[in-house]
């Protein structure tokens, strides 16, 4: 059974940076046809990709917030983590994680439920 | 403003069929497949279509998806009132980034 499930701040000041955990099971980081990626929802607003990684270590991000992202894996703990510097209040979002399976085409199969961060003063 | 660009809203009444599409341009519809995303209110998003038309396991025939050129449709027929929900189209562009519809809020009447 595959999940996946973010973790971190439910709030976070303008200014600081947001530390998000995806930790996954059911599946291996190290599988060569699965990547993770991270994608946000603002309250009311449609979805915006962010950034996305492969068991390669092969990373891609959002050419718009390119420079505040950051993403990584820790394979044996099952975890994949994005960093965003410099959060503004526009920031405000549900973050969620998902499986992105590359059988040919690409495709995210399983979300997480999704946590909303708030960033506020 | 989103890349791929689908209607606000679609309505229908049970039984009918409604179409929802998804336009975009050569460098992401044109050159890559299309997915569909259905989110039921508070939930997060689930796959309901991939590589354009292919349904996973689980989801209804009733759920159908087509390609044409730069723009993708989604099809429901046979429209239920659990078909109420907000769906987006998604689809891979070739400046390394992928790319979503704003999302299209179905409402059955």
């Amino acid at each position: 059974q595959v999940t996946l499930k973010e973790s971190g701040p439910v709030l976070v000041k303008p200014t600081e940076t947001l530390t998000l955990t995806c930790t996954v099971s059911g599946f291996s980081l190290s599988n060569a046809r699965m990547g993770v990626s991270w994608i946000r929802q603002p309250p009311g607003k449609a979805l915006e990709w962010l950034a996305h990684i492969f068991s390669n270590d092969e990373k891609s991000y959002s050419t718009s917030l390119k420079s505040r992202l950051t993403i990584s894996k820790d394979t044996s703990k099952s975890q994949v983590v994005l960093t965003m510097t410099n959060m503004d209040p526009v920031d405000t979002a549900t973050y969620y994680c998902a499986r992105l399976y590359c059988g040919g085409d690409c495709y995210w199969d399983y979300w997480g439920q999704g946590t909303l961060v708030t960033v506020s003063s | 403003q989103s890349v791929l660009t689908q209607p606000p809203s679609a309505s229908g009444t049970p039984g009918q069929r409604v179409t929802i599409s998804c336009s975009g341009s050569s460098s992401n519809i044109g050159s890559n497949t299309v997915n569909w995303y259905q989110q039921l209110p508070g939930t997060a998003p689930k796959l309901l279509i991939y590589s354009n038309n292919q349904r996973p396991s689980g989801v209804p025939d009733r759920f159908s998806g087509s390609k044409s050129g730069t723009s993708a449709s989604l099809a429901i027929s046979g429209l239920q009132s659990e078909d109420e929900a907000d769906y987006y189209c998604a689809a891979w562009d070739d400046s390394l980034r992928w790319v979503f519809g704003g999302g299209t809020k179905l409402t059955v009447l």
